[in-house]
């Protein structure tokens, strides 16, 4: 399994505004996922991306997955104070599935 | 829509005492994991489970833990003598493993041990 690396390591932004957050990883992938933890929670899946695609939309959120830079970043439109959390990006290999590893993450404040 | 679920929420336990974790994955789901996140910490992988045995495990899981599938619906972390240093909130997942959705986990709420 390969663990991704979430930059920034926290963010802090207004209601109304976009966050950002970059995910780096090290090997060829099948899909990447991203997850969110509220503090004290349990994790929740919020999208997968698989190596073919280029960009996924699900709500308010916005992935892409550049696999030649070996990158994704996931965007939060029209921020909430409910989106405070820390999001997870997960790698998985193009060996078939491994389990996810998760890094230290980004921590995302929003403030009302 | 469906869960996973877990008990105890919270458990104070007694260093050295025997602990056990219950967990009932979503049914349908083959693979179930156990992870677990130690105050500020990152969440980090103990163990998957597929099949009726373990596929993969850590190094953290070592023989002070076991897990088992006693039924078709529970799945069980067990930790033998706790250590200060088990304390920790602990997530049980499970995968579906086919299908659209058959790389997403889906984790219950945890179970926070203290060990005192």
């Amino acid at each position: 399994s390969q663990q991704g690396e979430e930059d920034p390591q926290a963010l802090s932004i207004q209601e109304g505004e976009n966050a950002t957050m970059n995910c780096s990883y090290k090997t060829s992938i099948n899909n990447l996922q991203w997850y969110r933890q509220n503090s004290g929670r349990g994790l929740v899946h919020l999208i997968l991306i698989r190596s073919n695609e280029r960009e996924k939309h699900s709500g308010r959120l916005r992935v892409t997955l550049d696999t030649s830079k070996k990158s994704s970043s996931l965007l939060i439109t029209a921020s909430r104070a409910a989106d405070t959390a820390s999001y997870f990006c997960a790698p998985i290999g193009d060996s078939g599935y491994s389990t996810l590893t998760f890094g230290k993450g980004t921590m995302l404040l929003v403030s009302p | 829509e469906p869960e996973v679920t877990q008990t105890p929420s919270h458990q104070v336990t007694q260093m050295g005492q025997e602990v056990i974790l219950r967990c009932v994955p979503i049914s349908n789901h083959l693979y179930f994991y156990w992870y677990r996140q130690i105050l500020g910490q990152k969440v980090e992988f103990l163990v998957s489970f597929y099949n009726n045995e373990i596929s993969e495990k850590s190094e953290i899981f070592d023989d002070q833990f076991s897990v088992e599938r006693p039924d078709g619906s529970n799945f069980t972390l067990k930790i033998r003598s706790t250590k200060l240093e088990d304390s920790a909130m602990y997530f049980c997942a499970s995968r579906p493993g086919q299908g659209a959705a058959g790389n997403t986990i889906y984790f219950g709420e945890g179970s926070w041990l203290t060990v005192v």
